[in-house]
């Protein structure tokens, strides 16, 4: 089946300890999207990818980087966590919104980041 | 700026009965969604709402869309354990961008 993966699916860093959290699709969407969700709040976009065109929102920290070197996969770095930075991560998926406007997005199952 | 609010943020239901959360959103929006999270899971896409008057259903919810109100609805009928959840709307920022923006969820709780 066609779907989103995010590896690992539980993620412990260090405070300041790089680290790298992992999406893949089977799905050939050509737009990604990172998200950090915190507990008892709503998902927030950090940024997304069209194609190879990375875009930032404008209150993503610095810390966090993301690449995505082929249309399958996408990363995400956060160069140095901090305790603030504990949380859910998802990643989603949708079609080419260019030329029929933004389509539905399929989410990963999520990884789970604790910062000690 | 495109803001989304949902009510009730928690919702405590008995089984049987009926109840219906509200999204509204500042903006116009090309299409509206509805997910739902279980506790420490990802988001289940419920339904995608693309037109004023659209309506759908899946098993006991049923969600709607007004666009000139800017307003949809979730409603639930006979609420029954499995359903208890937290159910999130999404907005798109409209134009070529397809950014969700959340409201903040509805916490459901059915209880027996």
């Amino acid at each position: 089946d066609a779907m989103v993966i995010q590896n690992p699916r539980y993620q412990v860093t260090q405070f300041g300890k790089p680290v790298t959290l992992s999406c893949s699709q089977t799905l050939n969407h050509n737009v990604m999207y990172w998200y950090q969700q915190k507990s008892s709040q709503a998902p927030k976009l950090l940024f997304h990818y069209y194609d190879k065109d990375f875009n930032n929102e404008a209150d993503t920290p610095d810390n966090f980087q993301s690449r995505r070197p082929n249309t399958s996969f996408c990363f995400l770095d956060i160069r140095s966590p901090g305790l603030g930075d504990a949380a859910m991560y998802l990643c989603a998926t949708s079609r080419d919104w260019v030329l029929a406007g933004p389509y539905e997005q399929y989410f990963g199952p999520g990884t789970r980041l604790t910062v000690t | 700026e495109l803001k989304v609010e949902q009510n009730p943020l928690f919702l405590s239901m008995q089984e049987g009965k009926n109840y219906t959360i509200y999204c509204n959103y500042s903006t116009t929006s090309d299409r509206l969604y509805w997910y739902r999270q279980d506790p420490g899971k990802s988001l289940e896409s419920l339904f995608v709402l693309l037109s004023n008057g659209a309506v759908k259903q899946e098993g006991r919810l049923m969600a709607s869309l007004d666009t000139k109100a800017r307003l949809s609805t979730l409603h639930i009928t006979a609420a029954v354990h499995d359903l208890s959840a937290t159910y999130f709307c999404a907005v798109t920022t409209g134009g070529s961008q397809g950014n969700l923006i959340f409201g903040k969820g509805t916490k459901l709780s059915v209880k027996p």
